[in-house]
């Protein structure tokens, strides 16, 4: 696709239950970034991969918190024991940028993440 | 840490009235600064990309400018369309290995037909 693409859309799950969120990003890109977004507020930077390094997890809330890259492609980030504050939309953004800020980060439209 | 404040948080203002957008940083040391745009439901569309060295961006109705002395930018939007409601981000990022940026909490913008 022509844009970044996660999945899914929307996900309700039980507290204590594992959830995992795909991102796909543009086809080249080598950075790739996960934010989280409560409610009225702005995203709020979680991890950072250039291809399949991790070069920045400083945003994880805790160990709860997992994201892998291992193609250098799509990634995943996965909560494990979920709980309530894990509610938010959680949006992947990709960027041809390689260690500079001179690209834009292309957003994808996000997970909706509900914990009941 | 960087902060970054915006103000408004929300605004409505009728349709053909030129606005700004108010945008804060603390920490003048950024290597760019960047206004997105959110719609409801949808992930955030990159509107204007100013590097530290640069004054100002334009694109069509858009122009933003950016005074790192003061940590300061605004987004200046011209004859304001009912189309531009949405929640427009100011964002900062620094020089480093990553592209980390630092987000605004946004200016939920509604133009009123």
């Amino acid at each position: 696709g022509a844009g970044v693409s996660q999945s899914p859309r929307y996900k309700v799950a039980k507290r204590g239950q594992d959830v995992a969120l795909r991102c796909d990003p543009i086809s080249g890109h080598v950075s790739l970034f996960w934010y989280q977004q409560a409610l009225g507020q702005g995203p709020e930077f979680l991890t950072y991969f250039q291809n399949e390094a991790q070069l920045d997890k400083s945003g994880l809330p805790s160990d709860r918190f997992f994201a892998e890259r291992p193609e250098g492609s799509v990634s995943t980030l996965k909560i494990q024991r979920t709980q309530q504050e894990d509610s938010a939309v959680y949006l992947c953004a990709s960027s041809l940028a390689v260690g500079e800020s001179s690209q834009p980060q292309h957003f994808g439209d996000g997970t909706r993440l509900s914990i009941l | 840490k960087q902060e970054v404040t915006q103000i408004p948080a929300a605004l409505s203002v009728p349709e053909g009235e030129n606005l700004v957008l108010n945008c804060s940083f603390t920490d003048s040391a950024i290597y760019n600064l960047q206004w997105f745009r959110q719609d409801p439901g949808k992930g955030l569309t990159s509107l204007l990309l100013i590097q530290s060295s640069q004054r100002e961006q334009t694109s069509g109705r858009l122009n933003a400018s950016l005074d790192k002395s003061s940590g300061r930018s605004t987004l200046y939007i011209a004859a304001s369309q009912p189309g531009d409601s949405a929640t427009y981000l100011c964002a900062v990022s620094k020089p480093n290995r990553d592209d980390k940026i630092i987000f605004g909490k946004g200016t939920r913008l509604h133009i009123l037909p």
